[in-house]
């Protein structure tokens, strides 16, 4: 069982819709990050949390650590926000260990 | 502040052939990580680097996988001989040093084919 699990492992919305990625983790972790990939490979840093509630723009991370769960929520949805979106926790240092991410498809 | 920067973008080589990959990370990060991507799965830690020593190299697989870090900035990631199952997207991330709250940044990646 893997250490990060995502769900759902694949998304199809219309544009304007509010979207919820979920990411559940079995270790104890010091943070989580909610990170984009773009076709041709590029990551991008999204969210670094270890409590509570995040917001930029449309996006927004929380987490509940008890209960060793992170919710990704995209508002009013478009096409360009498809992608992989991929959650990761370190468990100490600064090294990650990824879920398998979550492929968004946004229609017009 | 530029990014990190990865060469090449793409290679396409035939199994048991060589390849090298090239990156350069943010200026000041000490930290710098390849990961192996394989289709449809997350990122895999590759090796781990603390200015130019080795943290963690504990999944690479040594018999056929190499990786410097010379003077604690440029890094190169080498495959010899390639098989198969390499083909892959290799990502470099660098953070400005070890620890659970510092932000990572990604390069682009490369992207193997092995045919």
């Amino acid at each position: 069982k893997n250490e990060v699990e995502q769900s759902p492992q694949n998304l199809t919305a219309q544009e304007g819709e509010f979207i919820t990625i979920n990411c559940s983790y079995s270790v104890g972790i010091s943070a989580l990050h909610w990170l984009q990939q773009h076709p041709g490979g590029g990551i991008v840093s999204l969210f670094m949390l270890s409590s509570g509630k995040k917001k930029h723009g449309r996006l927004i991370a929380t987490i509940n650590i008890q209960e060793k769960h992170s919710s990704l929520h995209i508002t009013a949805s478009h096409p360009r926000d498809s992608a992989v979106y991929i959650c990761a926790v370190s468990k100490g240092g600064s090294r990650l260990t990824f879920g398998e991410g979550t492929q968004l498809t946004v229609n017009p | 502040e530029a990014g990190v920067a990865q060469s090449p973008r793409y290679k396409i080589i035939e199994k048991r052939q060589s390849v090298a990959f090239w990156c350069n990370p943010i200026s000041g990060h000490a930290t710098l990580y390849w990961y192996q991507q394989i289709l449809g799965q997350g990122p895999k830690l590759l090796i781990q680097f603390q200015n130019n020593g080795v943290v963690d190299d504990s999944q690479l697989p040594k018999d056929r996988f190499s990786a410097e870090r010379l003077k604690g900035v440029d890094s190169t990631l080498k495959i010899q001989p390639a098989k198969l199952e390499d083909s892959a997207v290799y990502l470099c991330a660098s953070s400005v040093s070890d620890g659970p709250n510092y932000g990572y940044t990604f390069g682009s990646g490369t992207r193997l084919t092995v045919v």
